[in-house]
């Protein structure tokens, strides 16, 4: 079965500095996607960045990207210029075949 | 253009009941999956449809079903609620599925008393 880990359940980071959110994955399949979803104190859960597995090329989204070691099965966020707004619970995602999974999610707090 | 919404937003209900929920994908999207949401399991996939046909579905037991209608909003159903069964319903919207950007709804939260 997929798993998915999130190893930190909670960061913290200055505004205007950058972090780092972990996302490992376990899978037999080849073909599959990866997500960070976004879930702030509103509950509404948002996309933040999308990377499909056969895609070599890391996936950027503004001040948001991501480093994919496929062999390694590995999936961090890197969230650049940290701003309030960030503040939220983040939370990787992976789609195979037959389902989605998540991680626990990782708390991320910004400080100003 | 709307986005997905759920009713109801808040439901209360007691052990050995029943509920429905209600999903109304963004206008144009075919695909509607189902998430469970509890401090506990954290999130967890429920159901996936795509032109009411039921293409995947999570590890839960044979009280939770749903389906999906011919203008693609759906349903979802949970027979002789259970205490567990207290958590936030999410339903999440895409023009084929999963694999793309969905859009997720507000969410429902039940309570089981």
């Amino acid at each position: 079965a997929q798993t998915v880990t999130q190893s930190q359940p909670e960061m913290s980071v200055q505004e205007a500095e950058t972090v780092t959110l972990s996302c490992t994955y376990d899978t037999s399949e080849s073909d599959y996607y990866l997500f960070w979803y976004k879930q702030p104190p509103s509950r509404q859960m948002i996309l933040v960045i999308r990377q499909e597995a056969y895609k070599q090329q890391n996936a950027t989204e503004n001040r948001f990207s991501v480093n994919f070691q496929k062999a390694a099965k590995s999936f961090s966020l890197k969230i650049s210029d940290s701003q309030l707004g960030d503040a939220a619970m983040y939370f990787c995602a992976y789609r195979g075949n037959n389902d989605m999974r998540f991680g626990a999610g990782t708390r991320l707090t910004v400080k100003p | 253009k709307a986005g997905v919404t759920q009713t109801p937003r808040y439901l209360i209900k007691t052990r050995g009941q029943q509920v429905t929920l209600s999903c109304s994908p963004i206008s144009g999207h075919r695909s509607v999956s189902w998430y469970q949401q509890t401090p506990g399991q954290g999130l967890q996939f429920l159901f996936e449809y795509f032109s009411e046909t039921q293409r995947n579905k999570g590890n839960f037991p044979g009280r939770f079903s749903g389906r999906q209608f011919s203008n693609s909003r759906s349903e979802m159903n949970v027979s002789t609620l259970e205490l567990g069964d207290s958590a936030l319903y999410l339903c999440a919207s895409s023009f084929w599925g999963p694999q793309e950007t969905q859009y997720f709804g507000p969410g429902t939260r039940l309570l089981v008393l």
